[in-house]
């Protein structure tokens, strides 16, 4: 059971380049997330989703593109990176809170830097 | 502690001792609280979670209580060990399209021994 794994761990990108970063997980959660996390800060809330072929934008959505066209699967896209945008992403995923509560559960977290 | 600009409160304890780590939570609407544990270079680990008709909650070593009057959310950790320095967040989940999970800005927690 690898629960949720991003790929890829590790990336740097020039200004203006686009890339996805894929979330997966094998839980057959219902929901998933994508925070950003920046040196010294909490998580932030880019986008969600709950439930496959649904997402919905968090706290801070600009500059972001989310698909979960299957379950287990959350990509998150950047159209044209920013250096704004270098920090170290995480994904997380969910059960239907509706049946039972329960935490979220993080993948490991891909470190992004754009030059 | 209080989040002062974009630096992480730190919370520094001797080995042994009581850790109290403290949260304010944003929607008075939350209903489901979570503490996570992130160590240097990991994500966020589940240590504790309430829902928001309970004010108390144990686990191993770990209390969670619950103000709602306040809106705040706070951590107790028994005889601290140095395993246990790391960044600890307090989450809520704001029924807002679903259900979002929110953290706050976190602490930092140094366990000295």
């Amino acid at each position: 059971n690898a629960g949720v794994t991003q790929t890829p761990k590790f990336r740097v990108l020039k200004t203006g380049q686009s890339m996805t970063l894929l979330c997966a997980q094998d839980m057959n959660h219902e929901y998933m997330y994508w925070y950003r996390q920046d040196p010294g800060m909490g998580l932030r809330l880019i986008h969600y989703s709950v439930g496959e072929g649904t997402t919905a934008k968090g706290e801070v959505p600009d500059g972001y593109n989310v698909s979960r066209l299957k379950k287990q699967n959350f990509l998150l896209g950047l159209e044209s990176a920013a250096p704004s945008q270098t920090s170290v992403y995480f994904c997380a995923s969910s059960r239907d809170r509706g049946k039972t509560d329960t935490e979220a559960f993080f993948g490991q977290g891909t470190r992004l830097t754009v030059v | 502690g209080e989040s002062v600009g974009l630096h992480l409160p730190t919370l520094s304890v001797q080995e042994g001792d009581n850790s109290i780590i403290n949260c304010a939570y944003s929607n008075s609407a939350s209903d489901y609280f979570i503490w996570y544990k992130q160590e240097s270079g990991k994500g966020p680990q589940f240590i504790i979670d309430i829902r928001s008709n309970m004010d108390k909650r144990q686990g191993q070593r770990v209390t969670v209580l619950l103000n709602k009057t306040v809106k705040h959310l706070s951590l107790q950790i028994a005889a601290t060990q140095p395993g246990d320095s790391a960044v600890y967040f307090c989450a809520e989940n704001i029924k807002e399209y679903g259900n979002k999970l929110v953290f706050g800005a976190g602490t930092i927690l140094r366990v000295k021994s």
